[in-house]
């Protein structure tokens, strides 16, 4: 069966520090990647996506940056962390090529900006 | 206009009860759609998908109404673990990708 793995689970960085977070997959092959962040009190937000290895698109312009440097391998970055970018940071991956079963959610890595 | 717009409740119903939530999407184009549910501090989880046909799934039914555009969830029976942020989803990627837009979602407490 498919998992999917992201790590940390909590995060507290000051501003200015630089961010990575990483996300892999198990149990499939070239799956769309996404990565998702939930404003406290708000609803989720596209911030990239992978449809394969290197290739990412961006849905947001902000100071992140992401990844996929292997098939199931997802990493979300940021140079110089802001306030604003406190949030739950959630990695999900999906099924090509029908894109009718939904998409899977890892457990989040909720990031606190001080 | 929120490309996908749910009531944020919260709704409040005793236990046994019968719940419904809309959701409402502007954009016509979307492909496919899905009701999430997503317990506090936790990340969602696909409830399930929603048909032109309409489909159910034990106490759950979900319905699509396409010329309206809008999503409907029914929950029967509520239980107090119903208790949860239900999230309506739409995709509105091409064939073969999907674009997840989630609305903000609805809060549901079921109460004993």
């Amino acid at each position: 069966s498919q998992t999917i793995h992201q790590w940390p689970a909590t995060l507290v960085q000051p501003v200015g520090s630089p961010l990575s977070l990483e996300c892999t997959v198990e149990g499939t092959s070239n799956p769309n990647l996404y990565w998702y962040r939930q404003a406290a009190g708000r609803g989720l937000q596209l911030l990239f996506y992978s449809v394969g290895i290197g290739q990412i698109s961006s849905e947001v312009p902000q100071n992140l940056s992401a990844s996929r440097p292997q098939d199931r391998q997802f990493i979300l970055s940021s140079k110089k962390l802001l306030l604003s970018d406190s949030g739950f940071y959630l990695c999900a991956w999906s099924v090509p090529p029908t894109g009718d079963y939904g998409a899977f959610f890892g457990q989040g890595t909720r990031l606190t900006v001080v | 206009r929120k490309e996908v717009e749910q009531d944020p409740g919260p709704f409040n119903v005793p236990e046994g009860a019968t719940v419904a939530f809309n959701c409402t999407y502007s954009n016509s184009a979307s492909q496919s759609f899905f009701w999430y549910r997503q317990d506090c501090r936790k990340e969602p989880k696909l409830l399930m998908s929603v048909y032109s046909s309409g489909n159910e799934d034990g106490r759950f039914t979900a319905q699509l109404n396409r010329a309206s555009q809008y999503i409907s969830l029914l929950i029967r029976d509520s239980k107090l673990s119903d208790s949860a942020t239900y999230l309506c989803v739409v995709n509105r990627g091409n064939t073969g990708f999907q674009k997840l837009v989630f609305g903000t979602g609805t809060r549901l407490l079921v109460s004993p």
